[in-house]
């Protein structure tokens, strides 16, 4: 398969638990995105890493979420002291920078918070 | 604050109808406007519009783009229930840093009856 894969594709939580997810971009594309997304609403941007570095951070991106890409490839999603408003679905994006290019999305991953 | 619009929110129709979906947006600087189905997870691509009046088609599908009014539409002519999604419409902002990031409406829900 050689489109963006997330895992987990689902988790359930306690509220106050870590969370961590995982993103890995199709593999020659250089930037990654992540979005949240909550039920009847559209897909809300949250962050973009251009190889590594991590370049836009929307003001949705509280002081408890936190992303990394550490060598341009895959990225992880952190949530720590995970609240019940952060039940949503998280979706990876990723894309060709220097030209007009779609993002292609993953499945993303269903979070729960209980 | 960029934003897009999209309506109506939902939609039945029975097989064989023609749909037309209404984007409307406010960007700063504009650079293109991507239309995506969801049916249960990723958004899938489906066009991509950057210049006025220039339409794209796939198959049943298409769509137009007009840069003086702000707004696109998505046609889907002689409906199948497989057509059955949310159908997303975001723009792409040309700011100085050119992430690429995606500013999502709220989405169209269609539901094609047999």
């Amino acid at each position: 398969d050689t489109g963006v894969s997330q895992d987990p594709r689902h988790k359930i939580t306690k509220r106050g638990q870590n969370v961590t997810f995982r993103c890995d971009p199709i593999s020659e594309h250089n930037r990654l995105y992540w979005y949240r997304q909550t039920l009847g609403q559209g897909p809300e941007f949250l962050t973009y890493f251009q190889n590594e570095a991590q370049l836009e951070k929307s003001r949705l991106l509280s002081d408890r979420f936190s992303a990394e890409r550490p060598k341009g490839s895959f990225s992880t999603l952190e949530i720590q002291r995970t609240e019940q408003g952060d039940s949503a679905m998280y979706l990876c994006a990723s894309s060709l920078r220097g030209r007009d290019t779609e993002a292609f999305f993953g499945q993303g991953t269903r979070l729960t918070v209980v | 604050e960029d934003k897009v619009v999209q309506s109506p929110l939902s939609l039945v129709v029975h097989e064989g109808d023609t749909v037309t979906l209404n984007c409307s947006y406010e960007v700063t600087n504009f650079r293109s406007l991507l239309w995506y189905k969801q049916e249960k997870k990723a958004p899938t691509f489906l066009f991509m519009l950057t210049s006025s009046g220039i339409e794209k088609k796939s198959g049943r599908l298409s769509s137009i783009l007009d840069k003086k009014e702000l707004f696109s539409i998505l046609n889907i002519t002689a409906t199948q229930t497989g057509d059955s999604a949310v159908y997303l419409c975001a723009v792409t902002p040309h700011g100085s840093s050119n992430t690429g990031k995606l500013i999502f409406g709220q989405g169209t829900t269609l539901q094609v009856k047999p």
